[in-house]
C-alpha cells in the first residue's frame, strides 16, 4: 500500500508560470514532509521541508502548502524556469520511525522556454 | 557543508564478480543509508546504520552486504548480482536524532550488471 500518493506524474509548464505538485498521505503519525529535486543521473537534493505545525513555508520561489485536516501537502514553484526541469519527490516520515522515508512516486517537470 | 560523496560513479560488473560501493560524509551525521533507485521510480530504502549499528534491513537479498567501518564511512559489498540489480545506488546521511530528520543524498553509483 502506497503511503504517500503524488500527482501529477508529469507536468509541462511555460517559463514564468507556476508549477504545482500535490501529495496526499493517510498516516496521521507523519510529522515531517520534505520535497526533493532530482536531475537525471544525480542524487536527490533536499529542496524544502515542512512540519504539520505550520500551514505554509516559503524558500525563494519554492513554497510548501500544508493542509493537515485534508492530509495533503503541495509544492508550488513560482516563476518556473527551464533550470527547474527535474523530477520532484515528496516524502513523509514520523518521529517514531524517523529514519524511514515514504516517498511519493515522483513528478517529472518540464519547463518550456 | 551538506556533501555526501560516493565512489565509483559508474560500475559495470559481471554476475560472478565481487565489488564494493563506498560512501563518505563529514557532517558529523550518525545515521547513514543505502537506497536503490530504478529509472523513473523513487528511492527504495535498503539499509540504515545508526551509530555504526545496522538498524534497518528492508529484507534485502544477501548478495548485498553493508558495512559501516566508522561514523563517516559506509560500504556496500556486492556479490553474485543479477541483471535486475542494475540501478542507481544512493547513499544518504542524517542526524540520528528524532526531530532532525533531514536526509542528504550523495550523487549515486550507476551500477550495471552484465
Amino acid at each position: 500500500q502506497q503511503q504517500v500518493k503524488q500527482s501529477p506524474q508529469s507536468l509541462i509548464v511555460q517559463k514564468g508560470g507556476i508549477s504545482i505538485i500535490n501529495c496526499a498521505y493517510e498516516n496521521t503519525a507523519f510529522d515531517y514532509f520534505p520535497w526533493y529535486q532530482q536531475f537525471p543521473g544525480k542524487g536527490p537534493a533536499l529542496l524544502i521541508a515542512i512540519r504539520p505545525d505550520v500551514s505554509e513555508k516559503k524558500e525563494g520561489r519554492f513554497t510548501i502548502s500544508f493542509n493537515k485536516s485534508a492530509k495533503q501537502f503541495s509544492l508550488h514553484i513560482m516563476d518556473s524556469q527551464p533550470g527547474d526541469s527535474a523530477t520532484y519527490f515528496c516524502a513523509a516520515s514520523s518521529k517514531d520511525n524517523f529514519n524511514k522515508f515514504y516517498f511519493g512516486s515522483g513528478t517529472k517537470l518540464n519547463v518550456k522556454p | 557543508d551538506t556533501e555526501v560523496t560516493q565512489t565509483p560513479k559508474h560500475l559495470v560488473m559481471g554476475m560472478t564478480n565481487k565489488k564494493s560501493l563506498k560512501c563518505e560524509q563529514h557532517m558529523g551525521h550518525r545515521a547513514m543509508y543505502w537506497y536503490k533507485q530504478k529509472a523513473k521510480k523513487p528511492p527504495e530504502l535498503m539499509f540504515v546504520y545508526s551509530y555504526e549499528k545496522l538498524s534497518i534491513n528492508e529484507s534485502v537479498p544477501s548478495r548485498f552486504s553493508p558495512e559501516c567501518p566508522n561514523s563517516s564511512l559506509l560500504n556496500l559489498h556486492l556479490h553474485a548480482l543479477q541483471p535486475e540489480d542494475s540501478a542507481l545506488y544512493l547513499c544518504a546521511s542524517s542526524q540520528a536524532a528524532s526531530g532532525r530528520y533531514e536526509q542528504y543524498f550523495g550523487p549515486g553509483t550507476r551500477l550495471t550488471v552484465t
